[in-house]
């Protein structure tokens, strides 16, 4: 069973901010909270990880709660590139994926 | 980080064959992974494959279906045994490690299947 729950779709438009919240109310002392893209015919592309409160790269950034049971990841003005399915995976071991959320932008 | 090269990136077989898909990586890696990607779907785990030892299945997935080699750190083989139409899938190798971020994983391109 996969351990996260995310929205199944999301619509956006270009140049607003995505955020896409991720349910892990199980979640293991020694996970790392993972992020993963996919676009159609690629294989997923890491994203983030995170373990606690925020962290921030070139691309995206990821809040966390003290608690960890959940995670949001925030995408900044979005563009029509990043329309794609998102992962969010607890990371300890093996990968085990949910559904992810596809995300549409649109012009 | 680490580049993946899966062969063939797409075939179209006949139901009752066996296909073979090859993962090569381009450096050694203790721990590699098989994916499976029905249409629209999300991935699910296969199996993991170590070096040197048994593939190691997740429920729903027996050896003699999908047999699974390792014969070095670099390199591994999925096959897809006595296909039916419900084998066509994407499958996908993967692998963790080599990042800066050491839990990351990267992933093939794919070997994107259709049984007839």
């Amino acid at each position: 069973l996969a351990k996260t729950t995310q929205p199944i779709s999301m619509d956006s438009y270009e140049g607003q901010e995505v955020n896409i919240t991720c349910s892990h109310n199980n979640i293991a002392t020694n996970d790392y909270i993972t992020w993963y893209q996919q676009f159609p015919s690629q294989g997923p592309r890491f994203i983030i990880q995170g373990y606690k409160t925020k962290v921030t790269n070139e691309v995206a950034s990821l809040f966390i709660p003290a608690d960890r049971k959940s995670s949001t990841l925030s995408l900044p003005r979005v563009s029509l590139s990043d329309t794609a399915v998102y992962y969010c995976l607890l990371q300890g071991g093996k990968l085990i994926f949910g559904q992810g959320t596809e995300l549409s932008v649109k012009p | 980080s680490a580049v993946i090269s899966q062969k063939p990136s797409r075939d179209i077989c006949q139901r009752g064959t066996s296909l073979t898909i090859q993962c090569q990586v381009d450096s050694q890696v203790t721990m590699m992974f098989w994916y499976r990607q029905q249409p629209g779907q999300s991935l699910t785990l296969i199996a993991t494959a170590n070096q040197g030892s048994e593939a190691t299945y997740e429920s729903g997935f027996v050896i003699d279906k999908f047999p699974i080699s390792r014969p070095n750190l670099t390199f591994s083989t999925l096959t897809v045994s006595n296909m039916s139409p419900e084998d066509s899938s994407i499958y996908l190798c993967s692998v963790e490690g080599g990042g800066v971020r050491n839990t990351e994983a990267f992933f093939g391109q794919g070997t994107r299947l259709t049984v007839v």
